[in-house]
């Protein structure tokens, strides 16, 4: 079965520093695709970024990066120099490849809250 | 904009009650999904369809049905509501299949009196 664990229900920050959001997944395919969506107190979800399972490099789009390593089945996201803007639920999501259907398997997100 | 379009955006409706939640998809995407989100259960996938025809099925309830038309806009209908139906729902859309990123629409909240 897939799951995907975000055991941070809350964090809270303060502007400028860093942050990291855990995601843990469990999935007995060996083709997938890891997602990350941000949703904002106005409540849409918004797509971050996707990861295939065969590219384990890192991603850097501006202030945020994702750190993704299959021996540990985490895929990792960090907020540099955070921003009151930051303020959201941020889910991590897990789909398989090539099958039936590539259904969203959605983490419980964690609540990041940026503290000017 | 994620060029999803769900309508309407809020629903108050009663218990026993029948509603209809619409959603248009991106232009050109073929796939469209549908979620739930409450607090208890998280966000569920309820179900896809794929050009028109059903392509996988979730926690979706009996009570609950949906149908994707020829223009690709679908629907998803939910009948004898209850208390616990209360939730915002999500539609989303991808360009098929193959783990391509799901764009989602603004939402639906429904609210069971």
């Amino acid at each position: 079965a897939q799951k995907v664990t975000q055991a941070q229900t809350e964090i809270s920050v303060v502007e400028k520093e860093d942050v990291t959001l855990d995601c843990v997944y469990e999935t007995r395919d060996t083709t997938y695709y890891l997602f990350w969506y941000k949703q904002p107190p106005s409540g849409e979800l918004v797509f971050l970024i996707r990861r295939n399972s065969f590219d384990e490099q890192n991603e850097i789009s501006g202030r945020y990066s994702w750190n993704f390593q299959k021996s540990t089945s985490s895929f990792n996201f960090t907020i540099t120099a955070s921003q009151v803007v930051d303020s959201a639920v941020y889910f991590c999501a897990l789909t398989n490849y090539g099958g039936a259907t590539n259904k969203l398997i959605f983490g419980t997100g964690t609540l990041l809250a940026v503290q000017p | 904009d994620s060029g999803v379009t769900q309508t309407p955006k809020h629903l108050i409706t009663a218990t026993g009650q029948r509603v209809t939640l619409r959603c248009s998809p991106r232009s050109g995407d073929l796939s469209v999904y549908w979620y739930q989100q409450s607090l208890d259960q998280g966000l569920q996938f309820l179900i896809q369809y794929y050009n028109g025809e059903e392509r996988a099925k979730g926690n979706i309830l009996e009570r609950f049905s949906a149908q994707q038309f020829p223009d690709l806009h679908s629907e998803l209908n939910l009948s004898s509501l209850e208390l616990g139906d209360s939730a915002l729902y999500f539609c989303a859309s991808s360009a098929g299949q193959g783990g391509q990123p799901q764009h989602f629409g603004d939402g639906t909240r429904l609210s069971i009196l």
